[in-house]
């Protein structure tokens, strides 16, 4: 067990809607990221929070936001979704900014029909 | 385009022998590497890093060997087990723009299975 919590574990959708994924950090865990894996792709960064701001962003789409809470809890949220956006989508933490060793959470599995 | 590249999308070995699974990576920028292992239904989980300073780390029986001249690396298993049997992921770590540190960028991954 990682220390990391993603809820849900699944969850199916339609297009168009909007959904959000939400992730507990490790505790003591100031960073949370954020990681899509698509079929037969490998872990693309989305987006990283540090103690509630934002500190980098990879390759995540405007239809796609994120915010660190003050308890540190992160959301991810995916609106106007479409088929593409079916992927597993991955939380992890850290203690500091350094990205040498992250935290993975079990991931949700999103699916868009 | 790539930056990070695993080239054999699967590995298959026999319980006792040696596994290498191979990493080749583009920005000899990249300072710091990782090799994280994934269980079906689980998340990732770090296994071995290396700092771009040095070309090996040890730790039990996995190797990461680093040649930064051929920007490339290998995770070696000895002697590899049925519990390893798993995919593993090779991560790099890039630098930003100013010099501050940068995210992982990941490898598709290399799913390994040791038979008994």
């Amino acid at each position: 067990d990682s220390g990391v919590t993603q809820t849900p574990k699944h969850l199916i959708t339609a297009t168009g809607q909007r959904v959000t994924l939400r992730c507990s950090p490790r505790s003591g865990d100031l960073s949370v990221y954020w990681y899509q894996q698509s079929l037969d792709q490998g872990l693309q960064f989305l987006i990283q929070y540090y103690n509630g701001e934002e500190r980098a962003k990879g390759n995540i789409l405007e239809r796609f936001s994120a915010q660190q809470f003050p308890d540190l809890h992160s959301e991810l949220n995916l609106s106007s979704l479409e088929l593409g956006d079916s992927a597993l989508y991955f939380c992890a933490s850290s203690r500091g900014t350094d990205n040498e060793k992250l935290f993975f959470g079990s991931g949700t599995q999103l699916s868009v029909l | 385009d790539q930056q990070v590249k695993q080239n054999s999308p699967s590995l298959s070995v026999q319980e006792g022998r040696i596994s290498i699974l191979n990493c080749d990576y583009t920005n000899s920028m990249f300072d710091y590497f990782l090799w994280y292992k994934k269980y079906p239904a689980e998340g990732p989980t770090f296994l071995i890093s290396i700092s771009s300073i040095k070309d090996k780390n040890e730790d039990g029986r996995f190797t990461v060997f680093l040649n930064k001249s051929a920007k490339h690396l290998s995770l070696h298993i000895v002697p590899s087990q049925p519990g390893d049997s798993a995919v593993y992921f090779c991560a790099a770590r890039g630098m930003n723009y100013g010099g501050s540190q940068g995210n992982l960028i990941f490898g598709k991954g290399t799913k390994l299975s040791v038979k008994p």
